[in-house]
């Protein structure tokens, strides 16, 4: 069966600093994959997506990710951290003809001052 | 663009009452829709997926006759708990699919009293 895993329930990290926020998943075919972001009482967010191409992929807010097939890795990286990236990153892989997500369990992002 | 709303945002019901939530694709037209369940610090749980004009596909241990799906048109999908109790209290949130991507509504908590 698919599935997506994120080792890490959280991670602190000093504002400032750079992060990596690791993702791995088990899929059969090529896969869509989606990194989300969940802030406090907030929705979640799109950061960036990886169909095809470059496998180095830029989103929003300075965040990026790498594709490594023969890793099954998606990581998530940012090279400095503000106060305000605190929050629940989820890492995701669209499978199906409906694009159904197979979600992970979650990264919670810490930042220390 | 792709914008996806969600009302009521929060809502406080009474033990063996009902209550709708709505999701609506304001924007585009989705021909899927997705229910989802989130309890606090884990990930999102997918409830049921939802064709327009079609029945619901429900998640194993998800109780179709509890949670009442409607896919009636292209843009607006409901959730309705019926006789709900203290134990339906969570935070449900929709998506709608275009191409291969989710966009996700803000978010309904709902609390039972």
């Amino acid at each position: 069966a698919q599935s997506v895993t994120q080792p890490d329930i959280h991670i602190t990290v000093s504002e400032g600093a750079s992060l990596e926020l690791r993702c791995n998943y088990s899929y059969g075919a090529t896969p869509y994959l989606f990194w989300y972001v969940q802030s406090p009482g907030q929705g979640l967010q799109l950061l960036l997506k990886y169909f095809s191409g470059d496998t180095l992929v830029q989103g929003i807010k300075g965040f990026e990710a790498e594709f490594k097939r023969s890793q099954s890795s998606f990581n998530l990286r940012k090279p400095s951290v503000h106060w305000s990236d605190a929050a629940e990153y989820f890492c995701a892989v669209g499978e199906g003809s409906n694009y159904q997500l197979i979600w992970g369990a979650g990264t919670k992002l810490i930042i220390k001052p | 663009g792709a914008v996806v709303s969600q009302h009521p945002s929060w809502v406080i019901c009474k033990s063996g009452t009902s209550v709708k939530i709505e999701c609506r694709s304001l924007d585009f037209q989705a021909t899927t829709m997705f229910w989802y369940r989130q309890f606090p610090k884990q990930s999102l749980m997918l409830m049921a997926t939802s064709n327009e004009g079609s029945k619901a596909t429900y998640e194993q241990g998800v109780e179709k006759d509890k949670f009442l799906i409607n896919h009636a048109s292209l843009t607006l999908s409901t959730l309705t708990v019926t006789s709900a109790h203290p134990e339906d209290s969570s935070f449900y949130i929709c998506s709608a699919r275009m191409g291969y991507e989710q966009y996700f509504g803000p978010g309904t908590r709902l609390t039972v009293t």
